[in-house]
């Protein structure tokens, strides 16, 4: 069955440095959407993507759908502590949709 | 707007017990999903409703696991008997359309089978 795979699993940086986490699915997508989920929190929608090489941004944050709509990426360009928490990436196909296990962001200051 | 409500948001249960969990989703979301989250790891879909029928339960342990949604609006989730690898929080989501747009979680309630 279609799997939604992350990594990295956990990042540590330093404030201010720059992160990124990826997603791949073993089928081709119908969209991809992105989620965060504090410590203890529940997971809140960030974006949809659903065009094949779409980019968005968000402030400090980029989104990328890739071409064939089996990959995304996630950039976060200096990382403040307010970043910290799960970044999951969601990927829509049919009628399902699939979470990956996510990746764990912490940051030092 | 209100956002996705849930109750209770801990329980403790010992083993072979059974608990039930509720959800009322958003006004006028007639998608329904209730996931579970194990410590750890993403969120697994257990059931997705759309109004009050069910689109997919391919993951639902239906030996011991049951969700209805009475009249397309809110939901419950039942464990009978209840293991020790149930531990884990269930979230309760909605979202306006099928699946493929914008989902709105619940707090989740924290299950502890011991």
């Amino acid at each position: 069955g279609q799997q939604v795979m992350q990594i990295p699993q956990y990042q540590h940086v330093q404030e201010g440095e720059d992160f990124t986490t990826y997603c791949n699915s073993s089928t081709t997508l119908s969209n991809i959407q992105w989620y965060k989920q504090r410590p203890g929190g529940h997971p809140v929608f960030l974006i949809q993507l659903v065009k094949s090489g779409e980019v968005k941004k968000q402030k400090r944050l980029t989104f990328q759908f890739g071409e064939a709509k089996k990959n995304s990426s996630l950039h976060i360009t200096a990382t403040q502590t307010t970043d910290v928490g799960t970044y999951f990436c969601a990927g829509g196909g049919g009628f399902k949709t699939i979470f990956g296990a996510g990746t764990r962001l912490f940051v030092k200051a | 707007e209100a956002g996705v409500a849930q109750s209770p948001r801990y329980k403790i249960i010992e083993k072979r017990q059974s608990v039930a969990f509720w959800c009322n989703p958003i006004s006028g979301h007639a998608t329904l999903y209730w996931y579970q989250q194990i410590l750890g790891q993403g969120p697994k879909l257990l059931i997705q409703f759309q109004n009050n029928g069910v689109v997919d339960d391919s993951q639902l342990p239906k030996d011991r696991f049951s969700a209805e949604r009475l009249k397309g609006v809110d939901s419950t989730l039942k464990i009978q008997p209840a293991k020790l690898e149930d531990s884990a929080v269930y979230l309760c989501a909605s979202s306006s359309q099928r699946a493929g747009t914008e989902a709105f979680f619940g707090q989740g309630t924290r299950l502890t089978v011991v």
